[in-house]
């Protein structure tokens, strides 16, 4: 199975701060990485697929990159909405594993 | 509207049996690969099954494989999964989601319906 592994597992910021989470694969996914944005009681919701490229309705300071073993998701102007826990998923083969999640505090 | 809506969820004790269904409606069905992924009590996300649009595949995880089941109805618009000889670990939120948009990304998901395996 391909292990995803993110970091940091948690992470401290205020509104209008820049934040990076970084992302790593077992294996070369080649851009088969995608980002979800979970918040408590609530479904995920897609962020970036195919490592960079934006979901419809994403606002556009979210933004991806990476591919073979390693990406980021870069969040810039963090706003209230933003704070909440993000995972990476790797879409090139089933088991189709998903890290173990980034969760954005505020500070 | 797209939207998926889980069913079938409560508590069962260890070794007991359950069906979750998944209601879609809003979209063509029987297009689309289905999928259906778990979430422990304050964990992460677990991929459980993905079955493909005319049941010509079906893929697990090794935590469940041979113990869950996945199938469709393409006529009647739904997604079930059969959970078998549950453990404890099996609690969790089960999600079905599906890629609508984009190839290999789950854009749309249900609300999720829980599963308690407890004596």
């Amino acid at each position: 199975d391909i292990q995803m592994t993110q970091s940091p597992s948690s992470l401290s910021a205020s509104v209008g701060d820049r934040v990076t989470i970084t992302c790593r694969a077992s294996q070369s996914i080649s851009t088969y990485l995608n980002w979800y944005q979970q918040k408590p009681g609530r479904a995920p919701k897609l962020l970036i697929y195919a490592a960079s490229h934006l979901h419809s309705g994403v606002p556009s300071r979210l933004s991806g990159s990476g591919s073979g073993t390693d990406f980021t998701l870069t969040i810039n102007s963090l706003q209230p909405e933003d704070f909440a826990t993000y995972y990476c998923q790797q879409s090139y083969r089933t088991p189709y594993t998903f890290g173990q999640g980034t969760k954005l505090e505020i500070k | 509207e797209v939207q998926l809506v889980e069913s079938g969820g409560g508590l069962v004790k260890p070794g007991g049996s359950l069906r979750l269904s998944c209601a879609a409606s809003g979209f063509t069905f029987s297009s689309y690969t289905m999928t259906w992924v778990r979430q422990a009590p304050g964990k992460g996300l677990e991929w459980v099954s993905s079955i493909s649009s005319v049941s010509s595949y079906r893929h697990y995880a090794d935590s469940v494989n041979g113990r869950f089941t996945i199938s469709r109805d393409n006529a009647r618009n739904s997604l079930f999964l059969q959970l078998n000889s549950l453990r404890a670990e099996d609690t969790a939120v089960y999600f079905c989601a599906f890629e609508l948009e984009h190839d290999d990304a789950f854009d749309i998901w249900g609300q999720g319906t829980m599963v308690t395996v407890s004596s």
